[in-house]
C-alpha cells in the first residue's frame, strides 16, 4: 500500500495535556505532510516536512521524521478542545508520480 | 483567490441516476486530485490530474466513475449510473508542484 498508516487510530485526552500521533510509511520519500480535518470539512494543511529535516516547530506543533524508521511523529502541546478533529500524515515519494495517498487518521479528542 | 470550489455541497440522488461533482481548483495550481471519504474506507484517491491531463485513475472504483477537466479551471466526477454504495463525501484538491494540497469543503452524496 503506498498510504500512510497513523497510529493511534483514536485518542482521548484532557485539555492541556500533549497529544502525539505517529505515522509510519513504507516507500522513500521526498517529503511528508500534516493535515487535519474537522467533522464534515476539507482537510486543512498544518505542516510539510522534507525528508532532509529531523523536527519541524510551527506553533503548538512539533513534527519530527525518522527517514531510517519510515516515520513521523505529530505532537500538539499544550491542547485546547478546539484541537479536536482528524490528523492525517501523506507523504510524497520519489517515484515522481506526484500522486497522495492519505492514511486512514487519528481521531483526538480534546477534553474541555 | 476563494480557494477550491466544490458544488454541489449536497446532492441526493435516486439509484441510477447520472450525479455530476463539479470541481474549480485554485488558479496556478497544475495538480487536481479526487478522493472519497467514507467510514469504512477513509479517504481514497480517485484520479489526479497534471497539466489538466489524467495520470494516475487506479483508484476509480469500477467503469461508473468518470473524471475530465477540459481546461485548467474545471474538472467533473461523473457517475452513470449511480448507487447507494456510492454514498459518500467526494473532495476534491488542487496544488502546484510538490507542495501543499488545497482541499474543496466537499460534496455530500446521497444515493437512495
Amino acid at each position: 500500500s503506498q498510504q500512510g498508516e497513523e497510529d493511534p487510530q483514536a485518542l482521548s485526552i484532557q485539555e492541556g495535556e500533549n497529544a502525539t500521533m505517529n505515522c509510519s510509511y513504507k516507500t522513500s520519500i521526498n517529503n511528508l505532510q500534516w493535515y487535519r480535518q474537522n467533522s464534515g470539512r476539507g482537510l486543512v494543511h498544518l505542516i510539510l516536512i522534507r525528508s532532509n529535516e529531523r523536527e519541524k516547530h510551527s506553533g503548538r506543533l512539533r513534527v519530527t521524521l525518522d527517514t531510517s524508521k519510515k516515520s513521523s511523529s505529530l505532537l500538539i502541546t499544550a491542547s485546547r478542545a478546539a484541537d479536536t478533529a482528524s490528523y492525517f500524515c501523506v507523504h510524497e515519494g520519489q517515484t515522481g508520480a506526484n500522486n497522495l495517498f492519505f492514511g486512514t487518521g487519528t481521531r483526538l479528542t480534546v477534553i474541555p | 483567490d476563494a480557494g477550491v470550489i466544490q458544488s454541489p455541497r449536497h446532492e441526493v440522488t435516486e439509484m441510477g441516476q447520472e450525479v455530476t461533482l463539479r470541481c474549480k481548483p485554485i488558479s496556478g495550481h497544475n495538480s487536481l486530485f479526487w478522493y472519497r471519504q467514507t467510514m469504512m474506507r477513509g479517504l481514497e484517491l480517485l484520479i489526479y490530474f497534471n497539466n489538466n491531463v489524467p495520470i494516475d485513475d487506479s483508484g476509480m472504483p469500477e467503469d461508473r466513475f468518470s473524471a475530465k477537466m477540459p481546461n485548467a479551471s474545471f474538472s467533473t466526477l461523473k457517475i452513470q449510473p449511480s448507487e447507494p454504495r456510492d454514498s459518500a463525501v467526494y473532495f476534491c484538491a488542487s496544488r502546484t508542484g510538490e507542495g501543499v494540497a488545497f482541499f474543496g469543503q466537499g460534496t455530500r452524496l446521497t444515493v437512495v
